[in-house]
């Protein structure tokens, strides 16, 4: 049962150019979404994440967008880098369900590729 | 991934073999969550610990695998005679605490059963 999906296994797009990231789930109790970013042989870090009490988060070059009728987000990253070629992993938590702490659910993650 | 240690980076065992994966905390952490990354998988949550205590095991096989956090050094996932679906990449996370807490992460201990 994935209830965080990422249907986009990878992303090429040109340096400067907007990447977006989208990512869907299921469970209607999620109330708070992350964007981990993973480089290989490393562990996942931490970019942005968005309470369900918002549409919007902004970070720099990042933004978090999240639609909770349609339950889903996106990642905007502009303009583009290629530092930024990684793997992309949606995740979220419910907190109002009773949880105290961090449980999350991953996707599947989404491999961007920025070419210079 | 600042100041989480996961050793080894690499571990490989036979089957019917111990594994052992390590994972200290940053400073001031006293949460570990471990998680699993199967090949072409997003991470899977496995288990939830504070000192000396698992608070949430959900996530965890129900057999061969254990988890411990002593009041002194580090987490350890113990997965007694392991087989080839045990191949993964094993990762702990920690924070301070809270729902919300940024969870940080170590770079993961890759584990190879042949």
């Amino acid at each position: 049962d994935q209830q965080v999906k990422q249907n986009s296994p990878s992303l090429s797009v040109q340096e400067g150019r907007i990447s977006i990231l989208n990512c869907d789930y299921t469970n209607s109790m999620f109330d708070y979404f992350l964007w981990y970013k993973k480089y290989p042989a490393e562990g996942p870090t931490f970019l942005i994440s968005i309470s369900s009490i918002k549409d919007k988060n902004e970070d720099g070059r990042f933004t978090v967008f999240l639609n909770k009728s349609a339950k889903h987000l996106s990642l905007h990253i502009v303009p583009s880098q290629p530092g930024d070629s990684a793997v992309y992993f949606c995740a979220a938590n419910d907190n109002a369900g009773g949880t105290s702490y961090g449980k999350l659910t991953f996707g599947q993650g989404t491999i961007l590729t920025v070419h210079p | 991934n600042a100041g989480v240690m996961q050793n080894p980076r690499h571990l490989v065992r036979r089957r019917g073999q111990e594994a052992r994966l390590r994972c200290s905390p940053m400073k001031g952490h006293s949460h570990v969550y471990w998680y699993r990354q199967l090949p072409e998988e997003g991470l899977k949550f496995m288990v939830y610990l504070q000192k000396e205590n698992i608070i949430d095991e959900s996530g965890m096989p129900k057999e061969r695998f254990s988890a411990e956090f002593p009041k002194e050094g580090p987490s350890i996932l113990r997965i007694q005679q392991v087989v080839r679906g045990d191949s993964a990449a094993y990762f702990c996370a920690t924070s301070s605490g809270g729902s919300t807490d940024t969870q940080y992460f170590g770079p993961g201990t890759r584990l190879t059963v042949l």
